[in-house]
């Protein structure tokens, strides 16, 4: 069953260093999502991209963030500096279509990120 | 941002019984409810879906019912199984919004053997 794939699973960093969390999606989707769930709370919306361009970002996604899909297959997220706030599961999730009918989204098993 | 409420934290059953998950929400542009099984160490699985103009959508062992005047939705798990133990989250998307899901906070379903 095709799936997405997220590397690494687990990163350690500093405050203030950059980080950069890789997916791959499903080769036939073309929604591609990151969510991110702090310990203990919910599965919170980052932001989407399609046709290569953010589609929508939450208020989480500030400058701070970015996304990218640099090769047609790997997708992105880059957080510049990182904070202690920024430690999370980060979620990767890709879609067959944004349209008409439940938007079922494939996610991926997480990059966890620790930032001391 | 409370759009999508799942108000128990925990719930615990018997093998074989009944497990009923409750999901509310306050947003009545959604149009599209989903619940997603999520084990640890791992992502949120699709498990079913409901559109806004259902009441009920079933698939195997699990159920969803809508109704759409209170808000409400539930997930109905019948019988329970032990690998059924998880935590179960529900979810919702809105056309106007992207369809992005919004979701709930999420129940831990224990099923005890």
């Amino acid at each position: 069953e095709p799936e997405v794939t997220q590397t690494p699973s687990h990163q350690v960093t500093q405050m203030g260093q950059e980080v950069i969390l890789r997916c791959v999606p499903i080769s036939n989707h073309l929604y591609f999502y990151w969510y991110r769930q702090i310990l203990g709370q919910k599965v919170e919306f980052l932001v989407s991209f399609y046709n290569n361009e953010i589609s929508e970002k939450s208020e989480i996604f500030d400058d701070q963030f970015s996304v990218e899909r640099p090769d047609g297959s790997n997708f992105t997220l880059k957080i510049r500096s990182t904070k202690l706030e920024d430690s999370a599961m980060y979620f990767c999730a890709s879609s067959e279509t944004g349209g008409s009918g439940a938007n079922v989204l494939t996610f991926g098993a997480g990059s966890r990120l620790t930032v001391l | 941002d409370q759009q999508v409420k799942q108000n128990s934290p925990s719930l615990s059953v018997q093998e074989g019984r009944i497990s009923i998950l409750n999901c509310d929400y306050t947003n009545s542009m959604f149009d599209y409810f989903l619940w997603y099984k999520k084990y640890p160490a791992e992502g949120p699985t699709f498990l079913i879906s409901i559109s806004s103009i259902k009441d009920k959508n079933e698939d195997g062992r699990f159920t969803v019912f809508l109704n759409k005047s209170a808000k409400h939705l539930s997930l109905h798990i019948v019988p329970s199984q032990p690998g059924d133990s998880a935590v179960y989250f529900c979810a919702a998307s809105a056309r106007e919004y992207g369809n992005k899901l919004v979701f709930g906070a999420g129940t831990i379903l224990r099923v005890k053997s």
